[in-house]
C-alpha cells in the first residue's frame, strides 16, 4: 500500500514571504513524487516531480521541492509568494511495485495575503 | 498543446437516475486513470486502465459504477443508480506507456451534482 500525507490543511502566508507546504509518503520501492496545484472548478495542473538524481528539484512558476528519503517527505516551496499562488495544492506519489498506481494526499490550501 | 478532454464539464441529475462521463485521453497514452475529488478533498483513485485492461479498480464502487475503454483510446465511466452522496468533481487523467517517470495530465473534470 501507498500513502501521502498533507498535515496542513491550510497555509497562510504574506505576499513575498516563502511558502512552504509539507508532505509526507510511505511506499515500497523507489518513489516517484509529484506536485500538483488546482484551482477552482478546474482540473489538477503539473508544477513538478522527484524521479532520481539531484535531491532539489525545480518547478513551474518558480516553485522547488525537496526531495528528503531518510524522512520520507517532498516539500514543496517557494522563496517570495504571490497573491496568485492561492489555490490548493496537492502531493502524489506513485511507484512501479505498484504498477504505477498514483496516490494523492488531502490537499493543502495556500492563501497568500497582499 | 495537447489535452484531456472530458465532458460534460457539469451535470445535473436525479438520485436513482442513470449518469455517464467520458475521456478521451492524450493521443498514445496508455494509462488511463478516473478520480472522484469531493470538494476541498484530494482526489481518489477509481480506476486505473493500461490500454483496454484494468489494472487496479479496488476502489470502485462495483454495485453501481462501471468503467470501460473498450478500444484502449477513450474512456466512458458509469454511474447507475446514482445517490446523493456521489455528488463530486470527476477527473480522468493520462499517462504514456509505463508512465511511472512521466506526470498524469488531467482533464478539467465533470462536476457532478446528485439532487
Amino acid at each position: 500500500a501507498q500513502s501521502v500525507a498533507q498535515p496542513e490543511d491550510q497555509v497562510n502566508v504574506a505576499e513575498g514571504n516563502p511558502l512552504t507546504v509539507k508532505c509526507t509518503y510511505s511506499v515500497s520501492g523507489n518513489p516517484y513524487l509529484f506536485w500538483y496545484v488546482q484551482y477552482p472548478n478546474r482540473g489538477l495542473q503539473f508544477l513538478l516531480k522527484y524521479i532520481t538524481g539531484d535531491n532539489l528539484v525545480k518547478g513551474s512558476y518558480g516553485f522547488e521541492a525537496e526531495f528528503n528519503k531518510s524522512q520520507t517527505s517532498f516539500h514543496l516551496k517557494k522563496p517570495s509568494a504571490l497573491v496568485s499562488d492561492s489555490a490548493l495544492y496537492f502531493c502524489a506519489v506513485r511507484a512501479l511495485v505498484t504498477g504505477n498506481k498514483l496516490t494523492f494526499g488531502g490537499g493543502t490550501r495556500v492563501l497568500v495575503k497582499p | 498543446e495537447a489535452e484531456v478532454a472530458q465532458s460534460p464539464r457539469y451535470k445535473i441529475t436525479e438520485k436513482s437516475q442513470a449518469v455517464a462521463f467520458w475521456c478521451d485521453p492524450i493521443s498514445g497514452h496508455a494509462t488511463l486513470y478516473w478520480y472522484r475529488q469531493i470538494l476541498g478533498q484530494g482526489p481518489e483513485l477509481l480506476v486505473q486502465f493500461q490500454d483496454e485492461s484494468v489494472v487496479d479498480d479496488s476502489q470502485l464502487p462495483k454495485d453501481r459504477f462501471s468503467a470501460e475503454r473498450l478500444k484502449g483510446v477513450d474512456s466512458t465511466l458509469k454511474i447507475q443508480p446514482a445517490e446523493l452522496g456521489d455528488s463530486a468533481m470527476y477527473l480522468c487523467a493520462s499517462s504514456p506507456q509505463g508512465g511511472g517517470v512521466t506526470e498524469a495530465f488531467f482533464g478539467q473534470g465533470t462536476r457532478l451534482t446528485v439532487v
